[in-house]
């Protein structure tokens, strides 16, 4: 079954430096997101990306953070300067639908990358 | 706005018991309802999904849910845990019109299952 791929798994940097979370959605999917999941909190939507553009955002994600497909494969979450709050675990997501869930797409998860900003 | 509320924070089961999982949500139009499991070290799965239809809703591992919309509630249920249940339980709900991109995730139930 073909699966969402998150790399890394587990990210370390320092508070102030930029970090690329990077994410490979299953193949034939158009939507793409970006979840978090704080320790021992609820998993929190940040942004939804179809046909290249950002359809909707949180207001987690202001202006440090931003979201790319820089080819046909990959979908990256760029944090620019990272803060100690930023410190979780960041889900990508994609669906195939260009609906998302609404059109009975359901998401598939990748495993995630626990970011941890000292 | 949407919201999902799990009241359970922490339920504690033996093997073969029977689990419900209280999920309430706040909605005004037309739902789309998912439970989603999280096993230790793994990934989110869908476990399973309400759209429209039979209200009575059957995923995998033997899990149902209900959809009640008098009561804006989606509850989990399984009749006889298993160890291998142990995991975290997610909530979501998406709402059509201009959050139809995104789901809503509750706060998560964790269940351990004392073998």
């Amino acid at each position: 079954e073909p699966e969402v791929t998150q790399t890394p798994s587990h990210q370390v940097t320092q508070m102030g430096q930029e970090v690329i979370l990077r994410c490979v959605p299953i193949s034939n999917h158009l939507y793409f997101y970006w979840y978090r999941q704080i320790l021992g909190q609820k998993v929190e939507f940040l942004v939804s990306f179809y046909n290249n553009e950002i359809s909707e955002k949180s207001e987690i994600f202001d202006d440090q953070f931003s979201v790319e497909r820089p080819d046909g494969s990959n979908f990256t979450l760029k944090i620019r300067s990272t803060k100690l709050e930023d410190s979780a675990m960041y889900f990508c997501a994609s669906s195939e639908s260009y609906r998302g869930p609404a059109n009975n797409s359901p998401l598939h998860f990748g495993n995630g990358t626990r970011l941890t900003v000292t | 706005a949407q919201s999902v509320s799990q009241h359970n924070h922490h339920v504690i089961l033996s093997e073969a018991a029977s689990l419900e999982l209280g999920c309430n949500y706040s909605y005004g139009g037309t739902v789309n309802l998912f439970w989603y499991v999280q096993y230790p070290g793994q990934h989110l799965q869908l476990l399973l999904k309400y759209f429209s239809g039979d209200p009575l809703v059957k995923g995998i591992k033997g899990f149902e849910a209900e959809f009640i919309k008098s009561k804006f509630s989606f509850n989990l249920r399984k009749p006889s845990v298993q160890w291998s249940d142990t995991a975290e339980y997610f909530c979501a709900v998406n709402g059509g019109g201009s959050s139809a991109s995104k789901i809503i995730f509750g706060s998560g139930t964790r269940l351990s299952i004392r073998p």
